[in-house]
């Protein structure tokens, strides 16, 4: 059964970096079939797409995001990485990692948990 | 960019049928994708490509899609799908390609 599991600081301070990690267990991450995502969701608001990667490294951005994130896949350690900075209180959200299979108009078949971040000083 | 509309709630007595609206421009022409969100929990994709039903999820799961408004449709409604439910579909304009969800839907179970 394929798990995704969020890590990550729970606070952090505006204009600094924001790092999370997903590790991905039950599948290996090395697949054709699918990409890897992260999504986050603001307290009481909707689910913003933020970042893709595949598991050669390419990468794909959300527009409004992109001057400020970078996402990265750990194959030997079956896991992806997303950093966004610098970070306002506008940042704060619970994170989700997830899945996504390579189609047309994709959609996130898997998702983890998600880890609530807090910018605050 | 793309901008998908839901109504903000729902009330809907069990057993009964729920119609959950997406709204879009000619939304029609995508491929609709619908998620399930328990308070507290992770989203869980319920239909997908407008109508298709992941494994595990109930036949009383179905959408449709045509023109300007995608539909997830419940059917005998039951207490535990009392939950936000969510549409999204892949922005494919060329100063914006991402992944879009709408708003939310809060549907409550009388």
């Amino acid at each position: 059964q394929l798990q995704l599991q969020e890590s990550g600081p729970g606070l952090v301070k505006p204009s600094e970096t924001l790092s999370l990690t997903c590790a991905v267990s039950g599948d290996s991450i090395i697949t054709r079939d699918f990409y890897w995502a992260w999504i986050r969701q603001p307290p009481g608001e909707r689910l913003e797409w933020i970042a893709s990667v595949y598991y050669t490294g390419v990468t794909y951005y959300n527009p409004s995001l992109s001057s400020r994130v970078t996402m990265s896949v750990e194959t030997s350690k079956n896991q992806f990485s997303l950093r966004l900075s610098p970070v306002t209180a506008a940042d704060t959200a619970t994170y989700y990692c997830a899945r996504v299979p390579v189609v047309n108009e994709g959609y996130f078949d898997y998702w983890g948990q998600g880890t609530l971040v807090t910018v605050s000083s | 960019s793309y901008v998908l509309s839901q109504p903000p709630s729902l009330s809907v007595a069990p057993g009964q049928s729920a119609r959950i609206s997406c709204g879009g421009n000619n939304i029609g022409s995508k491929r609709v994708h619908w998620y399930q969100q328990r308070p507290g929990q992770a989203p869980v994709l319920v239909v997908y490509d407008n109508f298709d039903r992941p494994s595990g999820i109930p036949e009383r799961f179905s959408g449709s899609n045509s023109d300007n408004t995608a539909t997830l449709i419940i059917t005998r409604v039951e207490a535990g799908d009392e939950a936000d439910y969510y549409c999204q579909v892949w922005d494919s304009s060329y100063d914006h390609r991402a992944y879009v969800f709408g708003s939310g839907t809060k549907v409550s179970v009388l």
